[in-house]
């Protein structure tokens, strides 16, 4: 049962562009959502977060967008450079509760030149 | 400040061997939590420490047990290793307030030849 969705194995865009990944979730009790990032042979990097009381997290490149109606969060990375190549991973918590982050399959992200 | 430490980095195992794996965490974080990751199913939860008590548990059968010391650093053991136990291991520690990141570790790829 994932209760962390991400659809997309993968995703190439050019480099420049925006990339937006996409995650999807079914517990309505998490509240709290987060991204990281992992090079090969390397542990997971956390990136950015968002809480259930907003809508949208800024810092940098990086925006998280939270849907709540529909379960569903978005990463845009704007400009896309070439050392965002890498595997992303949504995660989500119920936070209040401080409970487990529960993660998903992860999207690899190639930026091409 | 000192990041995650998870020892040994590699690991060969016969099948039916039993291993262990040891994970320090960054200074002050009581909580430890562990991941399995393995190609095409992202990061799936073993179990979570905090101040020596296991508090949350994934699916995963009996073999998989953990434990946390006094000073936070938690070790998993893995009894009668499979073949389909080969994957790289992740160890997260956090503050674990409400809603906080988790920080990893590098983690340890076993291989069960």
């Amino acid at each position: 049962d994932q209760q962390v969705k991400q659809n997309s194995p993968s995703l190439s865009v050019q480099e420049g562009r925006i990339s937006i990944l996409n995650c999807d979730y079914t517990n309505s009790m998490f509240d709290y959502f987060l991204w990281y990032k992992k090079y090969p042979a390397e542990g997971p990097t956390f990136l950015i977060s968002i809480s259930s009381i907003k809508d949208k997290n800024e810092d940098g490149r990086f925006t998280v967008f939270l849907n709540k109606s529909a379960k569903h969060l978005s990463l845009h990375i704007v400009p896309s450079q070439p050392g965002d190549s890498a595997v992303y991973f949504c995660a989500a918590s119920e936070g209040n509760r401080d409970d487990k982050i529960i993660f998903g399959k992860g999207t690899r992200l190639h930026i091409l030149p | 400040k000192a990041g995650v430490t998870q020892t040994p980095r590699y690991l060969i195992k016969t099948r039916g061997q039993q291993v262990t794996l040891s994970c320090s965490p960054i200074s002050g974080h009581r909580s430890v939590s562990w991941y399995q990751q393995t190609p095409g199913q992202g990061l799936q939860f073993l179990f979570e420490y905090f101040s020596e008590t296991q508090r949350n548990k994934g699916n995963f059968p009996g073999r998989f047990s953990g434990r946390q010391f006094s000073n936070s650093r938690s070790e998993m053991n893995v009894s009668t290793l499979e073949l389909g136990d080969s994957a790289l291991y992740l160890c997260a520690s956090s503050l674990r307030t409400v809603n906080t990141e988790a920080f990893f570790g590098q983690g340890t790829r076993l291989t069960v030849v």
